[in-house]
């Protein structure tokens, strides 16, 4: 079964920092997807950046962008130019590739603080 | 365009009750998939209906049971309430079974007394 593991339960970043989260996890399958989820709180969990297993290239998203170590079953998700509104819990997830499922299994979550 | 709406948004029950909780997702979408996430134990996926049909179950136990209307809108239940089941219940839904993308609810939380 697949599984998903975020060893930092929380981080702390001054604003205008960059701060990294990490996330391995572990598969037995080539293709598949991962994500990053934010849940800021008392707020709907939205999507911050996605990453196909088969694809090589590193995917970013404005100041969000993870570092995708296929090998290593690594995926972490780094933030530039941290901002009071990053402040939220972060999910990492997995999910199998192609059509049959959009199950998603998910980490314990980063609760990252950004100070002022 | 409106999002996924998730209703009632707060429930207090008791042990023993049973609840139905229930989910409208973004117009269009076909596939409804149901999480509880609690402190203890974080997000655990409880099942995914896509038209009408349950494509996949998590490891919960059959008093929790869901369905899935011919508009998509889904309802998932509780029957027999334990103490163990206070939790936030996130639905989320996408357009179909090959888009990846999922946009979730508020949830509905629910407080077993």
């Amino acid at each position: 079964a697949q599984t998903v593991t975020q060893s930092q339960p929380e981080m702390s970043v001054q604003e205008a920092e960059t701060v990294t989260l990490s996330c391995t996890y572990d598969t037995s399958e080539s293709d598949y997807y991962l994500f990053w989820y934010k849940q800021p709180p008392s707020r709907q969990m939205i999507l911050v950046i996605r990453q196909e297993a088969y694809k090589q290239q590193n995917a970013t998203e404005n100041r969000f962008s993870v570092n995708f170590q296929k090998a290593a079953k690594s995926f972490s998700l780094k933030i530039s130019d941290s901002q009071l509104g990053d402040a939220a819990m972060y999910f990492c997830a997995y999910r199998e590739y192609g059509g049959a499922t959009n199950k998603l299994i998910f980490g314990t979550g980063t609760l990252l603080a950004v100070q002022p | 365009k409106a999002g996924v709406t998730q209703t009632p948004r707060y429930l207090i029950k008791t042990r023993g009750q049973q609840v139905t909780l229930s989910c409208s997702p973004i117009s269009g979408h076909r596939s409804v998939s149901w999480y509880q996430q609690t402190p203890g134990q974080g997000l655990q996926f409880l099942f995914e209906y896509f038209s009408e049909t349950q494509r996949n179950k998590g490891n919960f136990p059959g008093r929790f049971s869901g369905r899935q209307f011919s508009n998509s809108r889904s309802e998932m239940n509780v029957s027999t309430l334990e103490l163990g089941d206070s939790a936030l219940y996130l639905c989320a839904s996408s357009f179909s079974g090959d888009t990846y993308e999922q946009y979730f609810g508020p949830g509905t939380r629910l407080t077993v007394t």
